[in-house]
């Protein structure tokens, strides 16, 4: 079965600093990996996602995500946050079988804080 | 092009009665699937429908169902809730064909159980 694991519940960053959220997966092939963002209240913003080819994405607002086969793993970066980058961040999963591709895993979130 | 919509946003229902939430996924889109977010559980999957078809379940009980109907729109029901239904549930829509497989949510419904 598919697990996701975001190590960090809770991360604090001054406005300015860099920023990255940790993201393993557990599944035998490569899967179809995500970044969403959910602001109190509201639904879930897709970041940006990584289907094949090269392993580093760009997303919106700013955030970027590497993909490493070996360690498993898609973590979430910014090189300077911002105040309304405030919220809950969640790393997501989806196996690359047609079937069951409506089908996400997601990890527990990371809410972060940002210091002005 | 218009977003993932959900109705209503906010239910407060007792316990044992029953509820339907509804979803409109964004034009085109085929795939619709709901999740349910509690502090306790996170974010759960529920079923995802396909062309009026459920091609995918979760591991929640019979009195969570849902459909979909030709124009792609989605309901979901909990019959006899209970206070552990309390949670905010999503629904997601996608191409649900390749290239394509990212998911887009929609505000959400909060329902309290009470």
């Amino acid at each position: 079965a598919q697990s996701v694991t975001q190590p960090d519940i809770h991360i604090t960053v001054s406005e300015g600093a860099s920023l990255e959220l940790r993201c393993n997966y557990s599944y035998g092939a490569t899967p179809y990996l995500f970044w969403y963002v959910q602001s109190p209240g509201q639904g879930l913003q897709l970041l940006l996602k990584y289907f094949s080819g090269d392993t580093l994405v760009q997303g919106i607002k700013g955030f970027e995500a590497e993909f490493k086969r070996s360690q498993s793993s898609f973590n979430l970066r910014k090189p300077s946050v911002h105040w309304s980058d405030a919220a809950e961040y969640f790393c997501a999963v989806a196996r690359d079988r047609g079937s069951t591709l409506g089908r996400l895993y997601f990890g527990r979130g990371t809410q972060l804080t940002v210091w002005p | 092009k218009a977003g993932v919509t959900q109705t209503p946003r906010y239910l407060i229902k007792t316990r044992g009665q029953q509820v339907t939430l509804s979803c409109s996924p964004i034009s085109g889109h085929r795939s619709v699937s709901w999740y349910q977010q509690t502090p306790g559980q996170g974010l759960q999957f529920l079923f995802e429908y396909f062309s009026e078809t459920q091609r995918n379940k979760g591991n929640f009980p019979g009195r969570f169902s849902g459909r979909q109907f030709s124009n792609s729109r989605s309901e979901m029901n909990v019959s006899t809730l209970e206070l552990g239904d309390s949670a905010l549930y999503l629904c997601a829509s996608s191409s649900g064909q390749a290239p394509s497989y990212e998911q887009y949510f929609g505000p959400g419904t909060r329902l309290t159980v009470t």
